[in-house]
C-alpha cells in the first residue's frame, strides 16, 4: 500500500513562532489530506488537495501538495495553544477506497 | 446529526474473550472504515466496507471481522482477544467516492489483559 512518511514526529514551539510539517511518499500519491487530533480526541478533516502543486490556506494554516506529488506540507504561522494536538497526513489507495496515514506530529505550544 | 457513534468508550477485556464495537453514523454515508490507533502511532486500516453487503480487508484485518448489514452500521468484531489489539478503535464514515473526507467517531479505548 502507499506508505506516507511524516517528519518531524513532535515538535515544541514557543507560542507566536510558526510550526511546520512534512509528510513524504517514495511513490506519486493520488491526493493528500490533513487531519488535527487534539489529545485525548479523535481525528478531524482539516483538508484535502488534489492537484500538482496546489496550496490551499485557512486562516494561518498552508497546505502544499509538491509538484511531483510525492509529498506535502503544513504550515501553521503564529501558532496559538489552541495549535496543540497532533496533525497527521493520509493519502488513499489507487481504488480511492482504503486511506493509509502518517505517523503524525505532535505540537506543544509554549505560553 | 449525531454524526458517528461508537460504544462502548471503554472496555477491559480478558485474554481469550471476544466482544463486539458498535458502530453507527446517521448521515447517510456510503463508505465506513474501522481504524486502530496506538500509542505516538498513526491510523491503521482494519476493514472497510463501501456499502451496505460489501466489506474488505484493510492493512491489518487479522483477528478481526466486521459485517455491514445496513448503511447505519457497521460493528466491529474481536475475536479471542490478544494484548496485541490492546488500542484505540475509530470507526469513520465518508460520503462519496469523491471526497476524501472521514468523519471520525469518538474512540473506543480497549484494553486486553
Amino acid at each position: 500500500g502507499q506508505q506516507v512518511m511524516q517528519i518531524p514526529q513532535y515538535q515544541h514551539v514557543q507560542e507566536g513562532e510558526d510550526f511546520t510539517t512534512y509528510c513524504n511518499s517514495s511513490t506519486t500519491l493520488s491526493n493528500i489530506q490533513w487531519y488535527k487530533q487534539r489529545p485525548g480526541g479523535h481525528p478531524v478533516f482539516l483538508i484535502q488537495l488534489v492537484k500538482s502543486g496546489e496550496v490551499k490556506k485557512q486562516k494561518r494554516l498552508t497546505f502544499q501538495f509538491g509538484e511531483a506529488k510525492k509529498n506535502s506540507s503544513l504550515h501553521i504561522t503564529a501558532t496559538q495553544t489552541t495549535d496543540v494536538g497532533t496533525y497527521f497526513c493520509a493519502s488513499t489507495s489507487r481504488t480511492g477506497n482504503q486511506f493509509y496515514f502518517g505517523t503524525g506530529t505532535s505540537l506543544t505550544v509554549i505560553p | 446529526n449525531a454524526g458517528v457513534t461508537q460504544t462502548p468508550k471503554f472496555r477491559i477485556l480478558k485474554i481469550g474473550q471476544s466482544m463486539t464495537l458498535q458502530c453507527t453514523q446517521d448521515m447517510n454515508h456510503n463508505y465506513m472504515y474501522w481504524y486502530r490507533q496506538d500509542p505516538g502511532m498513526g491510523l491503521k486500516l482494519i476493514y472497510y466496507s463501501v456499502g451496505a453487503g460489501i466489506t474488505d480487508k484493510g492493512e491489518v484485518p487479522n483477528g478481526y471481522n466486521v459485517s455491514r448489514s445496513t448503511t447505519e452500521d457497521f460493528p466491529l468484531r474481536l475475536e479471542l482477544a490478544a494484548p496485541s489489539q490492546t488500542s484505540v478503535y475509530f470507526c469513520a464514515s465518508r460520503v462519496l467516492l469523491s471526497s476524501y473526507e472521514q468523519y471520525f467517531g469518538p474512540g473506543t479505548r480497549l484494553t486486553v489483559t
